[in-house]
């Protein structure tokens, strides 16, 4: 079974801190994708990154970047200098290929974080 | 570009009512998907079509019915609302790999439905 746990349910920072957001994922499968999303308290969920299980190079996206290492399970995603407007839910969620066509997603319970001026 | 459109953005229903939630995915996706997100929750899968036809089935309730049409569009219709159905309630489209698609699901903004 595949799973997805984010252990903080909650964190606080101050503007200009640097933030980590941890994600560890289970699956038997040896190919899988890795997303992260953000939910602003508007509600839509806003794609951020994809990463397939054969890269584990980390990515940065100009404050945002990504470790993704396999020999822990893990998939961790820092904003650098956090802003009042990073403040939202982020939901990490591994991909499953469960049948012709349906590329479902199975989502961590989620991170708030509260980026405080 | 165009994106995943979702109707009614707000929906009020009182208990027992029910409400048909509508989306249209982006052209050329071959499969939809719908999830159900209540308040403080994560996103829980529904249900899936492939090609107009069922391809996976999710915590959806009996309650629930979903089909997708000719065109492609997908309705998710919620018979003998509870107030436990109150929720956001996302569509999704993706395009498969045998089509040149990443399999990414690209999200709508969601449906609030309140249940009185």
């Amino acid at each position: 079974a595949q799973k997805v746990t984010q252990a903080q349910t909650e964190i606080s920072v101050v503007e200009k801190e640097d933030v980590t957001l941890d994600c560890v994922y289970e699956t038997r499968d040896t190919t899988y994708y890795l997303f992260w999303y953000k939910q602003p308290p508007s509600g839509e969920l806003v794609f951020l990154i994809r990463r397939n299980s054969f890269d584990e190079q980390n990515e940065i996206s100009g404050r945002y970047s990504w470790n993704f290492q396999k020999s822990t399970s893990s998939f961790n995603f820092t904003i650098t200098a956090s802003q009042v407007v990073d403040s939202a839910v982020y939901f990490c969620a591994l991909r499953l290929n469960s049948g012709a066509g349906s590329y479902q997603l199975t989502f961590g319970k989620g991170t708030k974080l509260s980026v405080i001026p | 570009a165009a994106g995943v459109i979702q109707s009614p953005r707000h929906l009020i229903k009182e208990k027992r009512e029910t409400a048909t939630l509508k989306c249209y995915p982006i052209p050329r996706h071959d499969t939809v998907y719908w999830y159900q997100q209540g308040p403080g929750q994560d996103p829980q899968f529904l249900i899936s079509f492939y090609e107009k036809m069922q391809s996976d089935k999710g915590s959806i309730p009996d309650r629930f019915s979903a089909q997708q049409f000719s065109d492609y569009h997908s309705e998710l219709n919620m018979s003998s609302l509870e107030l436990g159905d109150s929720a956001l309630y996302f569509c999704a489209s993706s395009l498969g790999s045998q089509w040149g698609g990443t399999g990414e699901l690209f999200f709508g903004e969601g449906s609030r439905l309140t249940v009185l």
